[in-house]
């Protein structure tokens, strides 16, 4: 089955840096890939996802990279602030095999420092 | 509009027993898949429900089960409860297929004592 690898699994930055997580997935099967925000209490909130006939995608702050050759896709998060700390997770799902199954990572706890 | 509501919010349970948990979608979600997310890691596959009928299935025992009704809501079944089946439980729902995004519910915090 699917494997889906994040890095790193802390990362800390200073308000208005640059944070970028990096996802690995194994199944060549896999073309959706979405990225979810958690915050304390709360359930995971989609924030931007790709498909994979597309190489990037971008949306205000956030961009997500796609490479299906090396199997790997990035989050982009730029001009960071405060509110932008939560838990990070990437996903994968072949989408029509599959047909709910989204694969996740180990999430990233990111902490944007005022 | 609302969206993906769970309850309960919060349960504790004793090793062994049954638990229930509920599942509403958001209105005209036909889709509804449940989550296993144990402190510290990803959100793990349990099921996937569409138009009443499982389409997915985890790497879970045959102590869990689920189901859904013809309201699209849904509920996940844990039999003979276990300490390592404390963990949030998320329902998640779509219009029809992954490719639409998946909305999250807030989750079932279930702890086994």
């Amino acid at each position: 089955g699917e494997n889906v690898e994040q890095h790193p699994s802390t990362l800390s930055v200073q308000e208005g840096d640059s944070a970028v997580i990096k996802c690995t997935y194994s199944d060549s099967a896999s073309n959706y890939f979405p990225w979810y925000k958690q915050e304390l209490g709360k359930g995971p909130q989609l924030i931007i996802d790709i498909r994979s006939n597309v190489g990037e995608k971008k949306d205000q702050r956030i961009a997500v990279t796609l490479n299906k050759t090396a199997k790997h896709f990035s989050l982009h998060i730029t001009e960071t602030q405060p509110e932008d700390s939560a838990v990070y997770f990437c996903a994968a799902s072949d989408g029509g095999t599959s047909y709910g199954k989204l694969t996740f990572g180990q999430g990233t706890i990111l902490t944007v420092h005022p | 509009d609302a969206g993906v509501t769970q309850s309960p919010t919060h349960l504790i349970k004793t090793r062994g027993q049954h638990v229930t948990l509920r599942c509403s979608p958001i209105s005209g979600h036909k889709s509804v898949s449940w989550y296993q997310q144990v402190l510290g890691q990803g959100p793990q596959f349990i099921f996937q429900y569409y138009e009443k009928e499982e389409r997915g299935r985890g790497n879970f025992p045959d102590r869990f089960s689920a189901r859904q009704f013809p309201n699209y809501s849904s509920e996940l079944n844990v039999n003979a409860l276990l300490l390592g089946d404390s963990a949030l439980y998320l329902c998640a729902s779509s219009r029809d297929s992954i490719r639409r995004g998946y909305t999250f519910g807030s989750g079932t915090r279930l702890t086994v004592v």
